[in-house]
């Protein structure tokens, strides 16, 4: 139980292109999911938390308008990267809290590579 | 706001050996979990074990277990007979539940884990 998954899990764009990431709880209910940015040999920095049915609070120097979420049910939470630049260019894991195991864990997606040439 | 420090960005340990992993944090709150987490090649974070501050018995799964020590803020993570399959990057994580950022995980930069044959 408690599988996260993320699609896709591999992508290369264009510079100017947005790229959408998609972050699902198969098997329960997120009503909280987060998105995590991970550059190689480094630790997770928290991006966001998503609320479903509410705006995403994003975390100090993550720009909203480039990062844009949205988690309009309780299975799903999308990020978009929108006109993509080589430094967007990361690793992204989502993860999700499931409230009906007391929500003090967080669950994590496999990760989206994203490349932008 | 919380740190988490991890003092050793790599380790090595001979298999079916013994290695203990450190990790410090900071934080005026009262409430809260700590957790190491395991990346490994795949970059899937895995949970390997969790401890709520509030309980004083030193949480246990399996081959791990960790020294909690509130009053130094301290969390270490001890892995008994090392396997292969350890080798991954670990990750001390601190999870507040109350106040400013509730159920948001805050890092540590890592430590990097090599288990020789």
């Amino acid at each position: 139980g408690a599988v996260v998954s993320q699609h896709p899990s591999w992508v290369i764009c264009k510079s100017g292109t947005s790229v959408k990431i998609e972050c699902r709880s198969l098997d329960f209910q997120a009503t909280t999911m987060f998105w995590y940015r991970q550059f190689p040999k480094q630790s997770l920095m928290l991006m966001a938390t998503s609320n479903e049915g509410s705006k995403a609070t994003y975390e100090q120097g993550v720009e909203k308008d480039k990062f844009l979420i949205n988690h309009a049910s309780l299975t799903l939470s999308t990020l978009t990267v929108t006109s993509a630049h080589p430094e967007d260019s990361s690793f992204y894991i989502c993860s999700a809290r499931d409230l009906q195991r007391g929500g003090n864990e967080q669950f994590f997606g496999p990760g989206t590579r994203l490349t932008v040439l | 706001a919380q740190t988490v420090t991890q003092s050793q960005p790599e380790m090595s340990v001979q298999e079916a050996e013994t290695v203990t992993l450190s990790c410090t944090y900071d934080t005026s709150e009262n409430n809260y979990y700590l957790f190491w987490y395991k990346q490994p090649p795949s970059r899937q974070m895995i949970l390997v074990i969790r401890q709520e501050a509030y309980k004083q018995q030193n949480a246990t799964e399996n081959r791990f277990s960790v020294n909690f020590q509130k009053a130094a803020k301290s969390f270490s993570l001890k892995i008994s007979d090392s396997q292969l399959g350890d080798t991954a990057m670990y990750f001390c994580a601190f999870m507040n539940y109350s106040g400013a950022g509730s159920y948001q995980l805050t890092f540590g930069k890592g430590t990097k884990l090599s288990v020789i044959p």
